[in-house]
């Protein structure tokens, strides 16, 4: 049963443009939700992580919106770079009761230059 | 440098042969991770250990066989009964205790079965 929901499944982005990804999950027992990117015939890579209890984190041109009521969650690229063309995934664990990552299905990003 | 290591990037196999997909890491992690990932479906777990000698089935274990005897290796063998073999397969480790949201992932392996 899939837990983390992801849309878009792909985004083309004009240059210094913004992507919106999007996630929603279902286990309230979450307590992490991370995002990982992934470049063509690489393994993914931490991007940025949040914790529930915060709203949003920004780390450069990268920025988690939290929303827990809606039990919802977003990742922003501002001024998007072809650099960023990659395949984008949330995440979401329990972390006190083991290391088991929940995945979405990926959502694959091109910036167009 | 450290990291993890799959090899080979590239795998060829045909139906009814069994066959292993090696992951070592130099991390010195005690966790490490099996994923299966297929186009729209994200990466869906498969095996995981958690220390030498111990693992547990993730949600796809079914065809898939693991072993643990050393901390820095976790083999994964694709057996003749898993119905759909051709995907890319990653393995991934972290640090028991620290921060389990981060996975350090190998660069795959991309298994084609005919």
């Amino acid at each position: 049963q899939q837990q983390v929901k992801q849309s878009p499944q792909s985004l083309i982005v004009q240059k210094g443009g913004i992507s919106i990804i999007n996630c929603a999950y279902e286990n309230t027992a979450f307590d992490y939700f991370p995002w990982y990117q992934q470049f063509p015939g690489k393994g993914p890579a931490l991007l940025i992580a949040i914790r529930p209890d915060v709203s949003e984190k920004k780390e450069g041109r990268f920025t988690i919106s939290f929303n827990k009521s809606a039990k919802q969650f977003s990742l922003h690229i501002m001024d998007s770079q072809p650099g960023d063309s990659a395949t984008y995934f949330c995440a979401a664990i329990i972390e006190t009761s083991g290391s088991r990552l929940t995945f979405g299905e990926g959502t694959q990003l091109t910036v167009n230059p | 440098d450290g990291g993890i290591t799959q090899s080979p990037k590239y795998l060829f196999r045909k139906e009814g042969q069994n066959v292993t997909l090696s992951c070592e890491q130099n991390l010195n992690h005690d966790a490490m991770y099996w994923y299966r990932q297929d186009p729209g479906q994200g990466l869906r777990l498969i095996y995981y250990s958690q220390i030498v000698n111990d693992f547990q089935k993730g949600d796809i274990a079914e065809g898939y066989s693991v072993s643990r005897e050393k901390k820095e290796s976790f083999p994964l063998t694709v057996t003749s009964a898993q119905k759909n073999p051709t995907a890319f397969y990653l393995c991934a480790s972290n640090r028991v205790g620290g921060s389990s949201y981060e996975q350090y992932f190998g660069p795959g392996t991309r298994l084609t079965v005919t």
